[in-house]
């Protein structure tokens, strides 16, 4: 069955870059979205579609898209950066999610 | 102004059926394009979404879940009910409702704050 596969962790300094990937076969076909959650949270959209991202949203967050992979890239990360974050792919039948990333700030 | 709250039992036995609704309000599932899905959560483990339910009453499940499943709407009291048959432990989650309108489609635009399901004995 067609799955999301994200790495379970990243960790990242405070003002560096984290890049978060996301890789499923139909990925080249169907657009990726990208949610935040912290502890006792909703999940909040971050990137839709790739590489579009939300109003309300810091410019710090971007996404990219190469083939059957997508990325999550956090520029200058900050410790309210601290959270899961899950992509997200969809078709008219149904959604599915990656396994989501922990991101810790150290 | 868009709320979604889930309700339902916070401890249900192996075996039983879970029954949980999805109360919202600031939009009607009437309208065209819109939707409400339910997602879990596992304490500790990832989103799994389970099941969505369309304006139209068109209807899709999880297909690891499908035969467990069944989603409804009443439109008139602004209330999406979910069905899980069989429950077992690992089932042990928190449950979303969230919707998902025709501008956010296909990403969900509101959550619920999630209900709490234990499974156990």
């Amino acid at each position: 069955s067609y799955e999301l596969t994200q790495p379970p962790s990243v960790s990242v300094s405070p003002g560096q870059t984290a890049r978060i990937t996301c890789s499923g076969d139909a990925l080249p076909k169907q657009y990726a979205y990208w949610y935040q959650q912290k502890p006792g949270q909703a999940p909040v959209l971050v990137i839709y579609k790739d590489s579009e991202r939300p109003s309300g949203i810091p410019e710090r967050f971007s996404g990219s898209s190469s083939g059957t992979t997508v990325t999550l890239t956090i520029s200058g990360v900050q410790a309210e950066d601290e959270a899961d974050y899950y992509c997200q792919s969809a078709d008219s039948s149904g959604t599915l999610f990656g396994g989501g990333t922990k991101l810790t700030v150290l | 102004q868009v709320t979604l709250r889930e309700s339902g039992p916070a401890l249900v036995k192996p075996t039983q059926t879970l029954t949980l609704t999805c109360t919202f309000s600031g939009f009607s599932l009437s309208t065209s394009g819109m939707c409400v899905s339910w997602i879990r959560q596992p304490p500790g483990k990832a989103l799994e979404w389970l099941a969505r339910i369309d304006w139209d009453d068109d209807k899709y499940y999880s297909t690891s879940l499908k035969t467990r499943l069944t989603i409804s709407k009443d439109t008139s009291k602004n209330q999406v009910v979910l069905t899980m048959t069989n429950m077992d432990p690992v089932d042990t989650a928190t449950y979303y409702c969230a919707r998902m309108s025709s501008s956010s489609w296909p990403t969900f635009d509101y959550w619920g704050q999630g209900t709490l399901v234990t499974v156990s004995s």
